[in-house]
């Protein structure tokens, strides 16, 4: 079974600064992880995806996040905020061949001026 | 050009009436996936359909009734409605069923029960 924990329901940063969003997965087959951002009443944009290649994944939007196996986590990165980052944020995981995806239960970004 | 689309985008009803969702995707995509985000923005899965065959049904009411009647369709229908049932329905799509491929949401269709 796949499971996902964001360690932060939400996060504040000041505009310009480094963004760092934590995850932490279980599973029991090689995981795919993703993350998604969701806008207000928006729906489900994918940032990034990692899916057993280079463990430090560059995604849209100048995020990226590092895949370490050792600490079972999938933290997403940033080094400047933007205002329009402002948003919620999930970490996903699915095992391979597994069609379902897991969520995280969210965090929150938010960006102060 | 939307991807995958959802009709209505909101739709708000008296408790026991019978809805609709509708979702389309024109990404040639395979499979099909119906999710539940409830009020504190938790996202579940529901149903998956590869192909227009169930392939995922979660521990969904039978109130809930998913059909495909192609693979670029997978619509909805919820019987009876319940206040519970207050929440953001998304559809998704994937290239395949697997785990390493990404999915692509819809917009998304608010249902409101009152």
């Amino acid at each position: 079974a796949q499971s996902v924990t964001q360690l932060d329901s939400h996060v504040s940063v000041s505009e310009g600064t480094p963004v760092l969003l934590r995850c932490n997965y279980s599973s029991s087959y090689s995981p795919s992880l993703f993350w998604y951002v969701q806008h207000p009443n928006k729906g489900l944009q994918l940032l990034l995806k990692y899916t057993s290649a280079a463990t430090l994944v560059k995604g849209i939007n100048g995020f990226e996040a590092e895949f370490k196996k050792s600490e079972t986590s999938f933290h997403l990165t940033k080094p400047s905020a933007h205002m329009s980052d402002a948003a919620e944020y999930f970490c996903v995981v699915s095992g391979w061949g597994a069609q379902k995806l897991v969520f995280g239960q969210g965090t929150r970004l938010t960006i102060n001026p | 050009d939307t991807a995958v689309s959802q009709t209505p985008k909101y739709l708000v009803t008296q408790m026991g009436n019978d809805k609709s969702i509708k979702c389309e995707q024109n990404l040639g995509h395979d499979t099909m996936y119906w999710y539940k985000q409830d009020s504190k923005k938790f996202l579940k899965i529901m149903f998956s359909y590869n192909n227009k065959e169930l392939i995922i049904n979660e521990t969904v009411p039978n109130r809930f009734s998913p059909k495909s009647p192609d693979k670029a369709h997978l619509n909805l229908h919820i019987n009876s409605l319940e206040l519970g049932d207050s929440a953001v329905y998304f559809c998704a799509s994937s290239q395949e069923g697997g785990g390493g491929h990404e999915q692509y949401f819809g917009p998304g269709t608010r249902l409101t029960v009152t």
